[in-house]
């Protein structure tokens, strides 16, 4: 079945700083790939996807690039504020399987 | 618009219990899924829901959980008996789409088995 490895588990940055998250996945087929942002006591919420015919898509401050061949896609948080401060997920698969998160913490 | 709704949001009770957790997902949404959240195990899908018929439920840890959805704007995750090591988060997300579709999150129900 699909598995997912997520690093760092913890990233702590200055405010302004960029913030990269990592994630492989082993399941070829795979063909999207979401981050989700988890605030203290809510649920998980959708911040980007990339589908596997396009390998790099941007919003705003966020973006997500995904290499096909070497099974892995990143998230890159720029400009990075305290508000970013959150648990990250990534996912694969047709059967959405999560990584294991990465605590992300900017400091002022 | 309203998102996914849960209920309730916190649940305390005994060993041996049954409890039911309940979700609303987003009308119009034809995909449902059950998560259950634990520090050890991280995000685990439970089961997940095609046009209100269960599709996959795989990730069902045991006899002892049931879902159900008898329409498309309520579904139901039953825990009978309940044991202590089931305390965790139980989030409900609903999807516009099959599998491999965004997912948007309910804000969870904490079940605490003491």
């Amino acid at each position: 079945g699909e598995n997912v490895e997520q690093h760092p588990s913890t990233l702590s940055v200055q405010e302004g700083d960029s913030a990269v998250i990592k994630c492989t996945y082993s399941d070829s087929a795979s063909n999207y790939f979401p981050w989700y942002k988890q605030e203290l006591g809510k649920g998980p919420q959708l911040i980007i996807d990339i589908r596997s015919n396009v390998g790099e898509k941007k919003d705003q401050r966020i973006a997500v690039t995904l290499n096909k061949t070497a099974k892995h896609f990143s998230l890159h948080i720029t400009e990075t504020q305290p508000e970013d401060s959150a648990v990250y997920f990534c996912a694969a698969g047709g059967k959405l399987i999560f990584g294991q998160g990465t605590t992300l913490q900017v400091k002022p | 618009d309203a998102g996914v709704i849960q209920s309730p949001r916190h649940e305390v009770t005994e060993m041996g219990q049954e409890v039911t957790l309940r979700c609303k997902p987003i009308s119009g949404h034809n995909s449902l899924f059950w998560y259950r959240q634990t520090m050890m195990r991280g995000l685990e899908l439970l089961i997940y829901f095609n046009n209100n018929v269960p599709i996959d439920d795989s990730g069902m840890p045991e006899d002892r959980f049931s879902a159900k959805m008898p329409n498309a704007s309520f579904s139901t995750l039953k825990i009978q008996p309940s044991e202590p090591r089931d305390s965790a988060v139980y989030f409900c997300a609903s999807s516009p789409g099959p599998k491999a579709y965004e997912q948007y999150f309910g804000p969870g129900t904490r079940l605490t088995v003491t």
